[in-house]
This record gives structure tokens, C-alpha cells and sequence, in this order.
């Protein structure tokens, strides 16, 4: 089951706050959030996992509500350099090590 | 340098002609995968390795084989391409033999089906 990211796209201007959410419909071993630019491959952010271990970039921040199935990736102080699709992928509990990604958010930071 | 190859980066060929594109990693990876990915669909896992010789299905499997014979190395076969296969494909591995942990992209290939 793919998850689903909101908003689909959003706009700002450098140095403005921007909040991506993912959501599943099953329990969640883990949540990972990737970066991609255009025709450029997806690059490593953040995992979350089950149990409150995260691993990622210091200037990263995410959180991962377990009983929620929810996760939510925080873009403060926005750079330019931010732009992007960003994509969050799910692995449900039970065994599978299937990563399924949502269909992206794409984030703009205008000057 | 840690990287993760693919090859070709562009192919067009002709529906029916085999096709491989070749995956390698210098990284000692344990976890090998193949997502395939198309304009408003995301990334689409195809197949996933866990180890050598330890392949499983990801969720758009049809009309793809692989295989891991050797730890650096995941091919990604088309026995008979069709245009619906047509699309962006990325490689990737991981350190360990379980999905929590950093996976690391290749460059892509773009691929078209005739």
C-alpha cells in the first residue's frame, strides 16, 4: 500500500518553514524521506524507525508517530538549495522488506 | 569512491529484444534493489535482494527477472521488453540485509521501448 504525501506541492521563499507529512494505512516498521532533483538520483535524508531510532542529516528534522502511522519531515529556514521532489517510503511491519515510496511532494524556494 | 553503477544510463530499443542493465556496488552492500519510476507514480520497487542469491518481488515485479549471483552485482533482465516498460530505473544497496538503513542510488537509466 503506497503511502500518501501532503501536500503534492508547495512554494517558498528562502528562509520560509515547510512541513511534508506521509500517512499509512499499516503499521510501520519504518519511514524513510528522500530528496531528488530533476533527472538526478534520490538522496538519502532520514529514517525512522519503529522504536524511536533516526538516522539522517543534522539539519534534517523529522518526526514518526508510530500509533498514527504518520510522519512528518521539517524544512526550517528554507534554502534555495532545498528545492526538489521529496519523497518519504514506508516498510510495514510483518517481515517484508518491501520499501514502498508515496508519489512525492515537490518543493520550490524562490529567491 | 563508494558508488553504486548502472549501465547503460540510455537505452532505446525494440519491443521483444532482451535487454540487461547492469547494477554494481563497490560498498560491500548486503541489500540490493531496482525501482522503476514514472511522471506522477514516484519510485516503484521492482525487486529486492536481501544477500547472494536471495531475491524477492517488490511491488511491480511483472515482466522483470534478476538475479544475485555475486554480492556486487544485480542485473536487471527484460526477457521481452514492451513500451509500458519505458521508463526511469535506479538501482540502489544498502549495508545490511534489512531495510533500515541508508540506501544509496545509482544514477539511473532511462529507458524506451519502441
Amino acid at each position: 500500500q503506497q503511502p500518501v504525501q501532503s501536500p503534492q506541492a508547495v512554494i517558498l521563499r528562502e528562509g520560509e518553514d515547510a512541513v511534508i507529512n506521509c500517512s499509512s494505512s499499516k503499521a510501520l516498521y519504518s519511514v524513510h524521506w528522500y530528496r531528488q532533483k530533476h533527472g538526478e538520483a534520490p538522496i538519502f535524508l532520514m529514517i525512522l524507525l519503529k522504536g524511536g531510532e533516526q538516522k539522517g542529516h543534522d539539519k534534517i528534522s523529522a518526526s514518526f508517530n508510530e500509533k498514527k502511522q504518520q510522519s512528518s519531515l521539517y524544512l526550517t529556514a528554507s534554502q534555495l538549495s532545498y528545492s526538489g521532489t521529496y519523497f518519504c517510503g514506508t516498510v510495514t511491519q510483518g517481515g517484508s522488506e518491501k520499501l514502498v515510496f508515496g508519489k512525492g511532494t515537490k518543493l520550490t524556494v524562490n529567491p | 569512491e563508494a558508488q553504486v553503477t548502472q549501465n547503460p544510463r540510455y537505452l532505446i530499443t525494440v519491443t521483444g529484444k532482451k535487454l540487461t542493465v547492469t547494477c554494481s556496488q563497490n560498498m560491500n552492500h548486503e541489500y540490493m534493489s531496482w525501482y522503476r519510476q514514472d511522471p506522477g507514480l514516484g519510485l516503484r520497487q521492482i525487486y529486492y535482494s536481501m544477500n547472494v542469491e536471495v531475491t524477492d518481488k517488490g511491488d511491480v515485479p511483472e515482466g522483470y527477472k534478476v538475479s544475485r549471483k555475486e554480492k556486487r552485482n544485480f542485473p536487471l533482465i527484460l526477457e521481452s521488453p514492451s513500451p509500458n516498460q519505458t521508463s526511469l530505473y535506479f538501482c540502489a544497496s544498502a549495508p545490511r540485509d534489512r531495510i533500515g538503513d541508508t540506501q544509496y542510488f545509482g544514477p539511473g537509466t532511462r529507458l524506451t521501448v519502441l
